[in-house]
């Protein structure tokens, strides 16, 4: 099955700088990839997502790379602010099932 | 903003007994499913529940476990004879397909089993 690995598991950052978390998947059937942002209490929410038919998709300070060759994702936040910190997990799965397997988070701390 | 809703927040409960932790997923979404994260670890798959029936599940989710759409908003997950390491934070998900879909989850009910 499906094995999601994600470095690092803590980044702590200083208001406005960039942080990026990386993911690697284990299979090539795996074509959606969605990040989540986890806030103490409450549960994930997607933040962005993106597809195998594309290579980088951007929303704001949020963007996601795709290597479908290498098997790598990457989320880039950049800008970052106090608010954005949170644990991020990156996520893996094939359209055609419905098993998600996440990646083991990121702890992002932005220091005002 | 139409959301997940899970009750209760906070379940603790005698090892050995019976758990059935609830959910009301968005009330369009055709497909759902359990998640669990124990403490400290990933957020793991358990099931996916798709026009009454389970579609698909995880390794994890043994005769332990059962799901039920017992009326047409409510999503329950039910854990039979729970044990010590059944203790973790459940999450429940919706979306309005399957495959590539978002999830949307909710805010999760944390089981402790003492």
């Amino acid at each position: 099955g499906e094995n999601v690995e994600q470095h690092p598991s803590t980044l702590s950052v200083q208001e406005g700088d960039s942080a990026v978390i990386k993911c690697t998947y284990s299979d090539s059937a795996s074509n959606y990839f969605p990040w989540y942002k986890q806030e103490l209490g409450k549960g994930p929410q997607l933040i962005i997502d993106i597809r195998s038919n594309v290579g980088e998709k951007k929303d704001q300070r949020i963007a996601v790379t795709l290597n479908k060759t290498a098997k790598h994702f990457s989320l880039h936040i950049t800008e970052t602010q106090p608010e954005d910190s949170a644990v991020y997990f990156c996520a893996a799965k094939d359209y055609n099932n419905n098993d998600m397997r996440f990646g083991a988070g990121t702890r992002l701390t932005v220091k005002p | 903003e139409p959301e997940v809703t899970q009750t209760p927040s906070h379940q603790v409960t005698q090892m050995g007994q019976e758990v059935i932790l609830r959910c009301v997923p968005i009330s369009n979404h055709l497909y759902f499913y359990w998640y669990r994260q124990i403490l400290g670890q990933k957020v793991e798959f358990l099931v996916s529940f798709y026009n009454n029936e389970i579609s698909e599940k995880s390794e994890i989710f043994d005769d332990q476990f059962s799901v039920e759409r017992p009326d047409g908003s409510n999503f329950t997950l039910k854990i039979r004879s729970t044990k010590l390491e059944d203790s973790a934070m459940y999450f429940c998900a919706s979306s309005i397909l399957g495959g590539g879909t978002e999830a949307f989850f909710g805010q999760g009910t944390r089981l402790t089993v003492v």
